[in-house]
């Protein structure tokens, strides 16, 4: 079956410092991959996608890139800011599955 | 464009009451999921909708669990009697339809559940 696994957290930095957030997956099928971001108190919140390999994903400063050799989907961002304090979780579609599959989610932490 | 809209957005209840939760998706929208969160996880799936037909519903726990989607737009999702594990945010999300949630879902804000 489809699977995700994240990096555990909390994961905090100061701000200005340099993410990354891991984010690996087996799926069978070719799968779009996500990043979504649930800020406190609220829903998720679709950040990036990607929907093949070598696709890179961006949004908000925020990058990623599908690596089908690896499984593999990190989140990065150059310079984190307090506001980007949130959970954000990996995930993946398949057409035979036609469900997000989610990971457990990474806290991140930013402090001035 | 109104968002994915969930009600309430906090509940609490003593076990085995009965609990309802509401949910509009975006209009024009064809799909409809309800996905449970536990604390400190990751979402998910309970049931998927393609307009008023339940067409994934392997993972509710159809005991204590029933969803209806009349007319094909807004959703209710229901739970009796609760139980103290039943305690998550629920969440609605919608997409244009299966293959249009390729771009991603929208989801709403979920309801807290605290069953006590």
């Amino acid at each position: 079956g489809n699977s995700v696994t994240q990096m555990e957290g909390p994961v905090t930095l100061s701000e200005e410092a340099f993410l990354t957030i891991n984010c690996t997956y087996t799926a069978t099928g070719y799968p779009s991959l996500f990043w979504y971001v649930q800020y406190p108190g609220e829903g998720l919140q679709l950040l990036l996608k990607a929907t093949k390999a070598d696709d890179k994903g961006s949004n908000k400063g925020f990058e990623a890139t599908y690596r089908k050799e690896t499984t593999s989907f990190h989140l990065e961002k150059g310079s984190v800011q307090v506001s980007d304090s949130a959970v954000y979780f990996c995930a993946l579609l398949t057409g035979t599955a036609s469900k997000l599959t989610f990971g457990t989610g990474t806290r991140l932490q930013v402090t001035l | 464009e109104a968002g994915v809209v969930q009600s309430p957005r906090y509940k609490i209840i003593e076990k085995k009451q009965p609990v309802a939760f509401w949910c509009n998706p975006i209009s024009g929208h064809n799909t409809l999921y309800w996905y449970r969160q536990n604390l400190g996880q990751g979402p998910e799936l309970l049931i998927r909708y393609e307009n008023e037909e339940a067409v994934d519903d392997s993972q509710l726990p159809k005991d204590r669990f029933s969803a209806e989607r009349l007319k094909g737009v807004d959703s209710t999702l229901k739970i009796q009697p609760a139980e103290l594990g039943d305690s998550a945010v629920y969440l609605c999300a919608s997409s244009l339809d299966e293959w249009q949630g390729f771009g991603g879902y929208t989801f709403g804000s979920g309801t807290r559940l605290t069953v006590v």
